[in-house]
């Protein structure tokens, strides 16, 4: 039973032509990440979701904006993707807890080309 | 900020050794977990730690949190083929639930 599913799991794109992936879970889980992994490197946090309380990371680029509708499904949106943005895109659940953020469940990525 | 690095970056092993990862955090960890990618695959998680000093195992795997709760370590005992992988260790922020992740290490493992 699938826990986190992301969609599509690829994406292709147009440089500068808005993109949108999504991510749903059904853990209920009140805690949402997105990351960016780059072909060798280590996931990188963009931002994530305390229930409905948005946190950006300082570094992530103004490109990319986030939406949680609901407990199940958070949004990355990328609205002018350039070449150095192609990256697979993670999205993890956890439960958020007093001392620890609990175990993350990761979704299977989409993997995201810009020609 | 806060960083986390792992060493090696790489190791090649033969089928049969023994393999360990160090992941050194720059501040002090709440908790630790560490997460095991293959190849074209995404993060699984493997395990986590929370008590300074933890020792946990899982069958040929032993996870150890320092004292200091600032640095950990994955030994992989007897290699197999199917442990082929990058091994991430992932620190918790104390009071945010913001994981930093390790720079990873990955194996691979010569038949």
């Amino acid at each position: 039973d699938a826990m986190v599913i992301q969609n599509p799991r690829y994406q292709v794109t147009q440089f500068g032509k808005p993109v949108t992936l999504s991510c749903s879970q059904t853990l209920n889980h009140n805690v949402m990440y997105w990351y960016q992994q780059k072909s060798s490197q280590a996931p990188k946090l963009l931002f994530h979701y305390y229930d409905k309380d948005f946190n950006n990371e300082a570094d992530t680029p103004d490109n990319f904006q986030s939406r949680r509708p609901n407990t199940s499904f958070c949004f990355l949106d990328i609205r002018s993707p350039g070449l150095g943005d192609a990256a697979m895109y993670l999205c993890a659940t956890s439960r958020g807890g007093a001392l620890a953020g609990g175990t993350q469940y990761f979704g299977p990525g989409t993997r995201l080309t810009v020609t | 900020g806060q960083q986390v690095m792992q060493i090696p970056q790489y190791q090649h092993v033969q089928e049969g050794e023994d393999f360990t990862t160090y992941c050194n955090s720059s501040t002090t960890l709440s908790n630790i977990q560490w997460y095991k990618q293959r190849p074209g695959g995404h993060p699984v998680f493997l395990i986590q730690l929370v008590k300074s000093g933890e020792v946990k195992k899982q069958k040929r795997l032993t996870f150890q949190f320092g004292e200091a709760k600032k640095n950990s370590s994955l030994h992989i005992t007897a290699t197999q083929t199917t442990d082929v992988g990058t091994y991430f260790c992932a620190g918790l922020t104390s009071g945010t639930y913001k994981y930093i992740f390790g720079t990873g290490t990955r194996l691979k493992v010569l038949a």
